[in-house]
């Protein structure tokens, strides 16, 4: 069964730091696509961004919006993806959530909440 | 704003058949597949349907896809109250280099 579970979300004050990560079991991690998306309180869904895998290039996009400030990493010997989220804004404010595309599914995680404020 | 036009709501009575749209450009809808996915309250996002009017394994033949030009529609029969929930669109979009979702649609079974 497919398991993507995302974890280090919190409270940050405006112009901190947090790091997501997202353990993904029951598939093969490192040939998989992985992309964040989130989704602030009450609204609708945003894309994130997306990395490749490595045999694929192991290209990583970003939206214009945290391009800059957010990095995407993963760590295919330990099956995680990472959001590193520097200088976050109140804007930031959403539930994260790690997703598998694939081309005939796409798997969600549960997502993990990341407040911005002072 | 959103890239991809939804309308905010819908609704119908169980057993009518609702249509909820996706306006979208040639960089998006006009040259990708779109994706429907649909979010149950406290829950993540549920593929709904794939490469414009595919349903994974699972997906009731109630919900339909399809895509003309720029534009995109889900079609929902036989209206149940489980599916009360919000409806969003997705595509790739090759001129912002990202995904792009619609604003998303709440849709209410009266």
């Amino acid at each position: 069964e497919v398991q993507l579970v995302e974890s280090g979300g919190g409270l940050v004050k405006p112009g901190g730091s947090l790091r997501l990560s997202c353990a993904g079991s029951g598939f093969t991690f490192s040939n998989a696509w992985m992309r964040w998306v989130r989704q602030a309180p009450g609204k609708g869904l945003e894309w994130v961004g997306r990395i490749k895998s490595k045999t694929d290039g192991g290209a990583i996009d970003y939206a214009a919006p945290v391009k800059g400030r957010f990095t995407i990493s993963r760590d295919d010997s330990k099956n995680t993806l990472y959001l590193q989220m520097n200088s976050v804004k109140t804007e930031d404010t959403a539930e994260y959530y790690c997703t598998w595309p694939g081309p005939t599914f796409d798997y969600w995680g549960q997502g993990t909440l990341v407040t911005v404020s002072s | 704003q959103s890239v991809l036009t939804q309308p905010p709501s819908a609704s119908g009575t169980p057993g009518q058949r609702v249509t909820i749209s996706c306006s979208g450009s040639s960089s998006n809808i006009g040259s990708n597949a779109v994706n429907w996915y649909q979010q149950l309250p406290g829950t993540a996002p549920k593929l709904l349907i794939y490469s414009n009017n595919q349903r994974p394994s699972g997906v009731p033949d109630r919900f339909s896809g399809s895509k003309s030009g720029t534009s995109a529609s889900l079609a929902i029969s036989g209206l149940q109250s489980e599916d009360e929930a919000g409806y969003y669109c997705a595509a790739w979009d090759g001129s912002l280099i990202g995904r792009v979702f619609g604003g998303g649609t709440k849709l209410t079974v009266l």
